[in-house]
């Protein structure tokens, strides 16, 4: 079974430049998850989509974060414009939304903003 | 507010010593709980999970869970070098949304 697959694996941009992540989750998960890990800390998650619908998006910074999840499948997560605080790693995870299951981890995305 | 609380260590245990890792959360609504293991420049993998109050058993792994404590824990016997990673204890707040919220990790170090 293939693993969440994310691209790309690292980044570097300035501050004020734009920069998108791509996310295809295992398939056949209805769920899709993107996560923020700053250095040192936990995942936070930044939103969820059930299918092609958000089911939570409180912590993603609205005026500078989007994303998507066109046809319940593949996702994308942007940033625009960055800056210095957003270096991290988005990882993007996909569970199969229902019943109690795990949710599977792609490699991450280590973005660092200059 | 869904909040989970875990030391951040660093831990350390000397080789064949048993690991006790500790998370508390806030959410009394959370369903299911579940440990991960991260390594230094890796995703988080999952360990195992619970959901029922008592103890469950995998191998190494025992994970305890005591609902009317909010507390939830992982005890790793005859601790290996190979288990020194960060420990990120999660809650699944809505089985039916099965929306994950993480610590921030606790550091471990088995020492040969």
């Amino acid at each position: 079974e293939a693993g969440v697959a994310q691209s790309p694996r690292y980044k570097i941009i300035e501050k004020r430049q734009s920069v998108a992540f791509w996310c295809n989750p295992i398939s056949g998960h209805a769920t899709l998850y993107w996560y923020q890990q700053i250095l040192g800390q936990g995942p936070k998650l930044l939103i969820q989509f059930q299918n092609n619908g958000v089911v939570d998006d409180s912590q993603l910074p609205k005026d500078r974060f989007s994303a998507e999840r066109l046809k319940g499948v593949d996702s994308t997560l942007k940033i625009q414009p960055a800056k210095l605080e957003d270096s991290a790693v988005y990882l993007c995870a996909s569970s199969y939304g229902t019943g109690i299951t795990e949710a599977f981890f792609g490699q991450g995305t280590r973005l660092t903003v200059v | 507010q869904k909040e989970v609380e875990q030391n951040s260590g660093p831990l350390s245990v000397p080789e064949g010593a048993i690991a006790s890792l500790n998370c508390t959360y806030s959410d009394r609504g959370s369903q299911s709980f579940f440990w991960y293991r991260q390594y230094s420049g890796k995703s988080p993998e999952l360990i195992m999970f619970i959901y029922s109050n008592g103890d469950k058993e995998d191998g190494r792994f025992t994970a305890q869970l005591n609902k009317a404590s909010q507390y939830v824990s992982l005890l790793i016997r005859d601790s290996q070098p190979s288990d020194s990673a960060t420990y990120l204890c999660a809650v699944n707040i809505d089985l039916a949304g099965n929306q994950f919220y993480f610590g921030t990790g606790t550091s471990l170090t088995v020492i040969p």
